[in-house]
């Protein structure tokens, strides 16, 4: 069965700081990747999603992914994090109609 | 545009009692529809997803069921609630690519 394995669980990071959160999926077939945010509060949504082409994904607040097939990876990275970014951050990957998630990451960004 | 309706928000039951869960998805149609539990630590489990009425697929065996007797409707559903089965269950739906959540159902047994 599919997984996605996300690295750090929790981390901690003072503002201004760069962020990159670690990510890797199983399946050695055509994926669709996808990083979700749910703040404090609120549902999940998407930050951003890669389906094909250019292996840099940019997203909404500044986020971006790169896609690294030979390595499985879909890292998330921000240059410089603020404390409106705490939040748990969650990889997924689709494929045969399933969305799998990792265990999630919660970031904490100190003000 | 499209909107996703998750209730009850809150719901607290005893052992042994039965579950519903109902989730309708407004303004499109034929979606895929997912039912997921939150754990902390633990990511978001996939339980159920259908890919149209009366179509169920199950990923882990447990005391839980689905169902979709509509197109925009999918139901989680439990005959008898173990202390287990407490958690934050999320509804979500597929259309363009992406899944879009409701905004879950936080179930305690007791």
């Amino acid at each position: 069965a599919q997984s996605v394995s996300q690295h750090n669980h929790h981390v901690i990071l003072s503002e201004a700081a760069s962020l990159e959160l670690g990510c890797n999926y199983s399946y050695g077939g055509t994926v669709n990747l996808f990083w979700y945010v749910q703040y404090p509060g609120q549902h999940l949504q998407l930050l951003l999603k890669y389906f094909s082409g250019d292996p840099l994904v940019k997203g909404i607040k500044g986020f971006e992914a790169e896609f690294i097939k030979s390595k499985f990876s879909f890292n998330l990275r921000k240059p410089s994090v603020q404390w409106s970014d705490t939040a748990e951050y969650f990889c997924a990957e689709y494929n045969f109609n399933k969305f799998y998630f990792g265990s999630g990451t919660k970031l904490n960004v100190k003000p | 545009s499209q909107t996703i309706h998750q209730w009850p928000a809150t719901l607290v039951q005893p052992v042994g009692s039965p579950l519903s869960l109902e989730c309708t998805v407004e303004g499109t149609s034929n979606p895929n529809l997912y039912w997921y539990r939150q754990a902390a630590g633990r990511g978001l489990q996939l339980l159920f997803y259908s890919v149209g009425i009366g179509q169920i697929s199950s990923e882990v065996p447990q005391n839980l069921s689905a169902s979709r007797p509509q197109d925009r409707q999918f139901i989680l559903s439990s005959k008898k609630l173990l202390l287990s089965d407490s958690g934050f269950y999320l509804c979500a739906w597929k259309n363009t690519g992406e899944l879009f959540f409701g905004e879950g159902s936080r179930l305690t047994v007791l």
